[in-house]
Order: C-alpha cells, then sequence, then structure tokens
C-alpha cells in the first residue's frame, strides 16, 4: 500500500521560507505515469494546488504561487520537496502531499494517493 | 475563490439521496477533462471517491455516483448515512491554469 508523509517546521516566520518533503513508501517515486504534488488547505477554507514533478524533473507550478515556489525530487531518497519563500500569514495552512496521475488528453490531474497532512503556521 | 464552484453546504435526512454540484467552465470541466470527487472527513486529508466513468476506489460504496454535463459535474450519494457526513470537493483541470483547480467544498450534514 502507497504512503506518503509529509515533514518538516510547523512554524515559521513571515518573510521566510517554508519548506517540507514528501516521503513515499511501498512503491517507487519513479514510476512511470505518475506525478508527485503539493496541495494546500488554509483553515476552514478549500484545496488549492501548489505544484507538482515527474520523477525526471518535469515541474508544474500553479500560476499564483510560481514566483516562490521551488519543487525537488530526489529518487534515491524516494522524496519529493517544496520551497515557499516569503511567506505571510496567508500561507498558513494544512499542507498535503499526494500522487497525482495522468488522465486523458496526457494531463496531470487525479490525486489517489494523499499524505496526512501538516499544519504550517505563519508567525512571528 | 475557487475555479470550481460548489454550494457551501447541502443536508439530507438518512436513507435519503443527495446531489452536490460542480460549476467550472470551458477552461476547465466544458473543455471534457475529467473530474474526480474527494471525501473529507474532519480533521483527515481528503479521500478519493469517485474518478472518470464512475470508477470508485475499493471500499468505495455503489451509493455514491458521478456525472458531467457541459461546464458542470455531480455528485450523487443514495441512502445517506450518518458516517457520509462530510465536505466533498470536485477536481479537475485547467488549460488556462494549465494545473489542477478545485471546488471550494460542500459540507454535507446528514440530519
Amino acid at each position: 500500500q502507497l504512503q506518503l508523509q509529509e515533514s518538516g517546521p510547523r512554524l515559521v516566520k513571515p518573510s521566510e521560507t517554508l519548506s517540507l518533503t514528501c516521503t513515499v513508501s511501498g512503491g517507487s517515486i519513479s514510476s512511470s505515469g505518475y506525478y508527485w504534488g503539493w496541495i494546500r488547505q488554509p483553515p476552514g477554507k478549500g484545496l488549492e494546488w501548489i505544484a507538482n514533478i515527474y520523477y525526471s524533473g518535469i515541474t508544474y507550478f500553479n500560476p499564483s504561487l510560481k514566483s516562490r515556489v521551488t519543487i525537488s525530487v530526489d529518487t534515491s531518497k524516494n522524496q519529493f520537496s517544496l520551497k515557499l519563500s516569503s511567506v505571510t500569514a496567508a500561507d498558513t495552512a494544512v499542507y498535503y502531499c499526494a500522487r497525482q496521475g495522468v488522465t486523458m488528453f496526457g494531463v496531470v490531474s487525479l490525486c489517489d494517493y494523499w499524505g496526512q497532512g501538516t499544519l504550517v503556521t505563519v508567525s512571528s | 475563490q475557487s475555479a470550481l464552484t460548489q454550494s457551501p453546504s447541502v443536508s439530507g435526512a438518512p436513507g435519503q439521496r443527495v446531489t452536490i454540484s460542480c460549476t467550472g467552465s470551458s477552461s476547465n470541466i466544458g473543455a471534457g477533462y475529467d473530474v474526480h470527487w474527494y471525501q473529507q472527513l474532519p480533521g483527515t486529508a481528503p479521500k478519493l471517491l469517485i474518478y472518470p466513468n464512475n470508477n470508485r476506489p475499493s471500499g468505495v460504496p455503489d451509493r455514491f455516483s458521478a456525472s458531467k454535463s457541459g461546464t458542470s459535474a455531480s455528485l450523487a450519494i443514495t441512502g445517506l448515512q450518518a458516517e457520509d457526513e462530510a465536505d466533498y470537493y470536485c477536481h479537475s483541470y485547467d488549460n488556462i491554469l494549465s494545473g489542477s483547480v478545485f471546488g471550494g467544498g460542500t459540507k454535507l450534514t446528514v440530519l
């Protein structure tokens, strides 16, 4: 059974960089046809896609966050990571990592496996 | 606001049928992209509920079904049970965003 687990600091100061890692177990991050994504959910609000990455390094970003986001993959550790720079209180959210499948038209969409999520609070 | 629009809440009595709608545009649902549905129980991560052609992951009962028409999609739940009380999200691809878009979520209350 594939499992994803987020890890990283739970408290980040304004203007600093949020860094999270997702460790994949029970399967290979290099599996063909799957991307690995980050999605966040501010307290009491809906889901927002941040970015995703293929094991080869192909990346896609939400345009509203692209200038502040870095996503990377480490196939040797079966991990992928997110960095979000210049954070503000608006970036306070539960951050989820997920496996995303490629559906018809060849677009990255479906999230079939999710991590449990980690609440990151931006506060001084 | 979310690129996909969902009603904030819906309710129904045990045993009843409810539907949750998801309205998009010509750059996502209307362009023919797949729509997926997730169930989020309080304090937990979203769980995939339905994916294209009414496929359901193992363990999801057939009381859950989905449909799509034009720029909208809907999730139907029949034989409502107390355990169905949760937030439900629709999800698709948007070719302007070049990425995933989610609905704002619908809170289902079982009366």
